[in-house]
């Protein structure tokens, strides 16, 4: 069993839709990192979080520690959001992220 | 800043035959990291090092070698490549400041073996 489990694993909206992309995972972690991952296969971070809730621009990602669950939530969706969103963890010993499977996000005009 | 930089973008290889990737970043990062993204996995780890001449393997280190000479480079070699190591790989860096912050990644690198 995977330590980080995304869900959904695909995911189609509308424009202007408020999308959730969620985030769970078995171990004790340090920190939670999001990506975005285009079609060209390029891969950018967009949050690094240990607590609370971030936010940036449209994006929003939230973490509960006690429940070991991320989300993360696009307002407002426009198609160029459409890319695969991964969720890694670091772990509370050693220097090593582990990664989700991702989410296929895909817009509509 | 060029941040992260890998090349080749693409390499076809025969089974057998060994190779080298690159991956520079100018950052002056001490954490660099080799990964492997196969299709319906994550990323999986394959070495990694916390600052020059500091290597670990990670979760899938077997077929592969790195060395770190210096804060800048982070070559990923195969050694003698098979057909199981058809995959795109990727090499991350990030900065330490008390913890390990967000990871930078490259534009990948293609690998098939043939």
């Amino acid at each position: 069993k995977n330590e980080v489990e995304q869900s959904p694993q695909n995911l189609t909206a509308q424009e202007g839709e408020f999308i959730t992309i969620n985030c769970s995972y078995s171990v004790g972690i340090s920190a939670l990192h999001w990506l975005q991952q285009h079609p060209g296969g390029g891969i950018v971070s967009l949050f690094m979080l240990s607590s609370g809730k971030k936010k940036h621009g449209r994006l929003i990602a939230t973490i509960n520690i006690q429940e070991k669950h991320s989300s993360l939530h696009i307002t407002a969706s426009h198609p160029r959001d459409s890319a695969v969103y991964i969720c890694a963890v670091r772990k509370n010993t050693g220097n090593q992220f582990y990664f989700g499977t991702g989410t296929s996000l895909t817009v509509i005009p | 800043n060029a941040g992260v930089t890998q090349t080749p973008k693409f390499q076809v290889l025969k089974t057998g035959q060994s190779m080298t990737l690159q991956c520079a970043q100018d950052m002056n990062h001490e954490y660099m990291s080799w990964y492997r993204q196969d299709p319906g996995m994550g990323l999986r780890l394959i070495h990694y090092s916390v600052g020059a001449g500091i290597t670990d393997q990670g979760e899938v280190p077997n077929g592969y070698n790195v060395s770190r000479s210096t804060t800048e480079d982070f070559p990923l070699r195969l050694l003698s490549a098979a057909p199981s190591q058809t995959s795109v790989y990727f090499c991350a860096s990030s900065s330490w400041t008390g913890s390990y912050n967000e990871q930078f990644f490259g534009p990948g690198t293609r690998l098939t073996v043939l």
